[in-house]
């Protein structure tokens, strides 16, 4: 297949490590972010959102932290499995009122059995 | 599977043709959006439909470019006279009307620009 992203930055793991996936956005009015997997041919997978009135919000085997402060997202892994490898990105919706998402740079998980 | 469809997942052409690309949402989703992904980019937004009405486009959505979704449920994506660097990922996405949704993606249409 083809490959989603050439020069992304990488995060090797092994399977059944957790892990942590950052992202740094841009608009300190951004009310609303979600994280995306997208494997390779395919499109964005939806993850996990949350807004902008929380900062921690948890789902099955994921959890994503927002620092509004520093303006700063993550999404943590638990258990990471081989099927997880993708690129993974976040992105906001920049302005209240509108619907455009702003992607950031993806990284790449890559899982090692 | 009741995802967003795109068709056609790849289409190659050569440079001044026009090309058509659709998408059909998910059948309750009466937001639909166009986005563009090019090699080792997260997608870029391009457009924004609230049921049949366009609400939101991009400065990157130039005068050759044209989208519409005319009854408000699947919705096209046309070209004209289409240059190399039209060559891209053209992604499709939908999702709920109220308050802040996730947006549900296609899998794209390649376009290769011969």
């Amino acid at each position: 297949g083809e490959s989603v992203g050439l020069h992304l930055p990488t995060l090797s793991v092994q399977e059944g490590d957790n892990s942590i996936i950052n992202c740094a956005y841009s608009n300190s009015a951004s009310d609303y972010f979600i994280w995306y997997k997208q494997e390779s041919g395919k499109g964005p997978q939806f993850i996990i959102d949350i807004r902008s009135n929380m900062d921690k919000r948890q789902g099955q085997r994921v959890t994503v932290l927002l620092n509004k402060t520093v303006k700063h997202l993550s999404l943590q892994i638990a258990a990471t499995q081989p099927g997880d490898s993708a690129v993974y990105f976040c992105a906001e919706k920049a302005q209240t009122g509108f619907q455009k998402l702003v992607f950031g740079t993806g990284t790449r998980l890559l899982v090692s059995p | 599977d009741t995802g967003v469809s795109q068709n056609p997942r790849h289409k190659i052409t050569k440079r001044g043709q026009n090309v058509t690309f659709r998408c059909d949402p998910i059948s309750e989703h009466n937001r639909l959006y166009w986005y563009r992904q090019t090699l080792g980019q997260g997608p870029e937004f391009l457009t924004y439909f609230q049921n049949e009405a366009q609400l939101e486009k991009s400065r990157l959505l130039s005068d050759r470019f044209s989208a519409e979704r005319p009854k408000g449920s699947f919705s096209t994506l046309e070209i004209q006279r289409t240059e190399q660097g039209d060559s891209a990922m053209y992604l499709c996405a939908s999702s709920l009307e109220s308050g802040n949704q996730p947006q549900h993606f296609g899998d794209g249409t390649r376009l290769s620009i011969l």
